[in-house]
């Protein structure tokens, strides 16, 4: 059974600082892993996919790596800003029906 | 452009009482629906999860029940309500079976139990 977990829990940094958020999963078999961000009391909003046979996927200032043998993927943040202020979870799809597994989260504060 | 939209955004309901949350998908055809629940300290569970219309698979033993009675609408049901039942509602849709396509969530509906 698919676990994935995210670590630290809750993170805060200055603004500016470059940071690293940590998503590991126990079955190096996925399809796909996803990086979403949640502000408070909304919906997900999907920042990346990396598809199985990928190693990494950049958007602006965000690079998601995926090491399927180490079972990791990172999420990493540029330049960080007090907008980048959210909960970001990692999902992962083990086949084409998207029935996410989702790690529990991390909470994210940006200092201005 | 696709949009999906959910409702009632927030609700308190009674313990015994009945619910229904109800979502809709725009601008595609035959999306996979899917049903998340996000409980307070615990993260995202899938509860429901459809392929066509009347076409239901239920993830978790729960209270609750889904329907899909037209193509791009997703309704999720309980006679009466438990405590354990508050939290946070995810509708979600995604489209065909490539591992590069997304899945996109709704805003969500919180739904408190007294």
């Amino acid at each position: 059974k698919q676990e994935v977990t995210q670590i630290p829990a809750a993170l805060s940094v200055p603004e500016g600082e470059n940071l690293v958020l940590n998503c590991s999963f126990t079955d190096s078999a996925i399809y796909n892993l996803q990086w979403f961000r949640q502000d408070p009391g909304k919906g997900l909003t999907s920042l990346l996919l990396i598809q199985s046979s990928q190693r990494e996927q950049t958007s602006g200032r965000l690079n998601a790596s995926l090491d399927k043998s180490s079972g990791r993927s990172t999420l990493y943040i540029a330049a960080s800003q007090p907008g980048d202020s959210a909960t970001y979870l990692c999902a992962a799809a083990m086949d084409s029906s998207y029935k996410l597994i989702f790690g529990s989260g991390t909470r994210l504060l940006v200092r201005p | 452009s696709q949009t999906i939209h959910q409702w009632p955004a927030t609700l308190v309901q009674p313990v015994g009482s009945p619910l229904s949350l109800e979502c809709t998908v725009e601008g595609t055809s035959n999306p996979n629906l899917y049903w998340y629940r996000q409980a307070a300290g615990r993260g995202l569970q899938l509860l429901f999860y459809s392929v066509g219309i009347g076409q239901i698979s239920s993830e978790v033993p729960q209270n609750l029940s889904a329907s899909r009675p037209q193509d791009r609408q997703f309704i999720l049901s309980s006679k009466k309500l438990l405590l354990s039942d508050s939290g946070f509602y995810l509708c979600a849709w995604s489209v065909g079976q490539s591992s590069g396509n997304t899945i996109y969530f709704g805003e969500g509906s919180w739904l408190t139990v007294v």
